[in-house]
Order: C-alpha cells, then structure tokens, then sequence
C-alpha cells in the first residue's frame, strides 16, 4: 500500500520565484498536515486540513505562503514569491482523523537560492 | 503553549552500550505522547504512542515510558543500525483548532558505533 507520496523530493530555486510542492495523502485518510523542519526550529506544522478544509492555519508563516486541497487525493503548498530563509525540507503527513496517527511522507527539500 | 524539549542534542554510543533519550513536556491536558525515528532524507516514522503516566512499550530494543512531566526512550544494546534521529511530540486533549496538532521536540541525534 503506498504510503504518503510528495513531490518534486529536491526543489531548487532563485529569489522570487514561485515554488508549489505536491502531496497525495494515504487513501482514506481525512486529515492532511503540512511540516516545515530547519535545524533552527526543527519540525513545525504550518496547516492542516481536515475533510479538505483548512481547520488551523495559524502556523504559516507569512501571506507569501498558501495551501489548497481541492480533493481528498490531493493537496498543495504554495511559497510566492519565494526567500533564501524559505530553504527547509517540507513534509506532508496524514491520518484517518485529526487525533489519530499521521504517516509522513519522505519530504520536499527546497533549496532558495 | 505546548513545549517539548528532549535531551540530549545528540548522543554517541558504542554498540551493546545501553542508554536513554529524554523528553520533557508541558501541555494543556495530554493526549498523546509519540515517538518518532527520523533516518536521513527520510521522513519521521513512527514508533510508539503512550497515552497515560506508568504506561510502558517495547520494541525490539526500545522501550518507550512516560510520567506526567516527561518520556524516556530506553534503548537495550543497541546496535549501529539504531542510529537516528528520534523525535518526541506531544498532541493536546481535544477542543479547539488545535485538536490533533503535534508540538514536537528538537530531536535527539543517536550515533551507535561498530
């Protein structure tokens, strides 16, 4: 059974740019959380969505940052215009319901050059 | 504010050399507390959930305990496989937006040596 599923794995980009990164949650699952780990601030939750819908967003850190999950099967984060202070990997993680156990996926490293 | 803070930042073993990871928490009523492993480019994976003071797991060469005010991870003769980083999160009594977030730690970065 494939687990979460994230993609592009490595994200490079210049200043300025918008970067979207892509997850496919467990089939089934009714919750959905986007991380962001540094070695600064280690794994912090920036969103999460339950039944589609965003419930706590109070972890994003800016306007420049938005996320979407227009299905069940899928969600995105979006970064514009993108900073250097933006480099983290980003991980998507889900769960059959909001207090239940998240699986993670294997992350997104964006590096903003 | 949820707080988990775990010692030590990182710990060198040598194999069969046995020791313990701490993680101290406050929360506004606990829910659960996990433990996570975190191998290199890879994603936290799950290890073990401990819901209530005194309540103990195992597995393999792990065991995982909690109190009221904190977790330990108890590792038995570890091998150099066991190397990681292992992570600790505490997830809030329901209610509010907040219901189902995990406030992680630091992490702890294991080395076991051959």
């Amino acid at each position: 059974d494939a687990g979460v599923i994230q993609s592009p794995r490595h994200e490079v980009t210049e200043m300025g740019q918008e970067v979207t990164l892509r997850c496919k949650p467990i089939s089934g699952h009714n919750s959905l959380f986007w991380y962001r780990q540094t070695m600064m601030r280690g794994l912090e939750l920036l969103i999460y969505f339950n039944n589609n819908v965003p419930i706590d967003d109070s972890g994003m850190p800016e306007d420049r940052f938005s996320a979407k999950m227009p299905n069940a099967s899928f969600s995105t984060l979006k970064i514009q215009p993108s900073e250097p202070r933006d480099s983290a990997v980003y991980f998507c993680a889900s769960s059959l319901a909001a207090s239940r156990l998240q699986y993670f996926g294997p992350g997104t490293r964006l590096t903003v050059t | 504010e949820d707080q988990v803070t775990q010692s030590p930042e990182a710990l060198r073993l040598q194999e069969g050399e046995s020791s313990s990871l701490n993680c101290s928490y406050t929360v506004s009523g606990l829910r659960g507390l996990f433990w996570y492993r975190q191998d290199p480019g890879k994603g936290p994976e799950f290890l073990f959930t401990l819901y209530s003071a005194g309540e103990e797991k195992e597995k393999e060469r792990l065991k995982a305990t909690l109190t009221k005010k904190e977790s330990f991870l108890h590792i038995t003769a570890p091998k150099p496989e066991d190397s990681a980083t292992y992570l600790c999160a505490v997830q809030a009594s329901a209610g509010g937006t907040s219901y189902g977030k995990l406030t992680f730690g630091q992490g702890t970065i294991l080395t076991v040596h051959p």
